[in-house]
């Protein structure tokens, strides 16, 4: 059973780009959740989307957005890229909320010049 | 705000040592606590799931016990191995059941061989 990958595993840009980051669940889970992680502010949630909806939302500017397919693909985007935004960005995929375990992806490490 | 809390930051132990990791959160009314592990520059291995009516879990030679009404949980793990050395992190969700995991500060752990 394949597990959550993350796409590109590293990435460089500079200040003011924009980056996508995509995340492929795993085969049957609906939810996938977005988390930012940082040295300074450690692991702080982002968004989360279930059934192509956003379900909750973290305490990020606008910048930050992203969207859900029906195959359950997720994609984040932050546009106007500043240096504070460099971060390993972690992806989880569960079967829906609650209860269920969160399966994290290997992430996508975005390094702003 | 939920705050969570990891005592130690770092840890360093000689093989063989049984050992025990520390989590402190503010707010009780969660929904559950997960351990996870993060080996350098990857993503989250879950550990332990603790739901908040459940008092431990163990698995192979870990165990977490949680008091949901102190705001607390403990990471045991027995007999360390070299291959247990990562850093450990606890979240724990609140009790809407959301998938916007707290996540702690983390315990960077080291056993030598």
């Amino acid at each position: 059973k394949a597990g959550v990958t993350q796409t590109p595993r590293y990435l460089i840009k500079t200040r003011g780009q924009q980056v996508t980051l995509s995340c492929s669940p795993i085969s049957g889970h609906r939810s996938v959740s977005w988390y930012q992680q940082t040295p300074g502010q450690g692991l702080q949630f982002l968004f989360e989307y279930f059934s192509e909806t956003q379900r909750n939302k973290g305490n990020f500017p606008g910048r930050f957005s992203g969207r859900q397919f029906s195959n359950s693909r997720s994609e984040m985007n932050v546009s106007t890229l500043e240096l504070g935004d460099s971060a390993l960005y972690l992806c989880a995929s569960s079967v829906g909320s609650g209860a269920n375990v969160l399966t994290f992806g290997a992430g996508s490490r975005l390094t702003v010049l | 705000k939920q705050e969570v809390t990891q005592i130690p930051a770092a840890l360093s132990v000689p093989e063989g040592e049984n050992l025990v990791l520390n989590c402190s959160f503010t707010d009780s009314a969660i929904y559950n606590l997960q351990w996870f592990r993060q080996d350098p520059g990857k993503g989250l291995t879950s550990l332990l799931l603790i739901q908040s009516s459940q008092r431990e879990q163990t698995s192979g030679r870990l165990n977490a016990s949680l008091d949901k009404s102190s705001g607390r949980s403990t990471l045991y793990i027995a007999a360390s191995q070299p291959g247990d050395s990562a850093t450990y992190l606890c979240a724990v969700r609140h009790q809407t059941g959301a998938n916007n995991l707290f996540f702690g500060t983390g315990t960077r752990l080291t056993v030598i061989p």
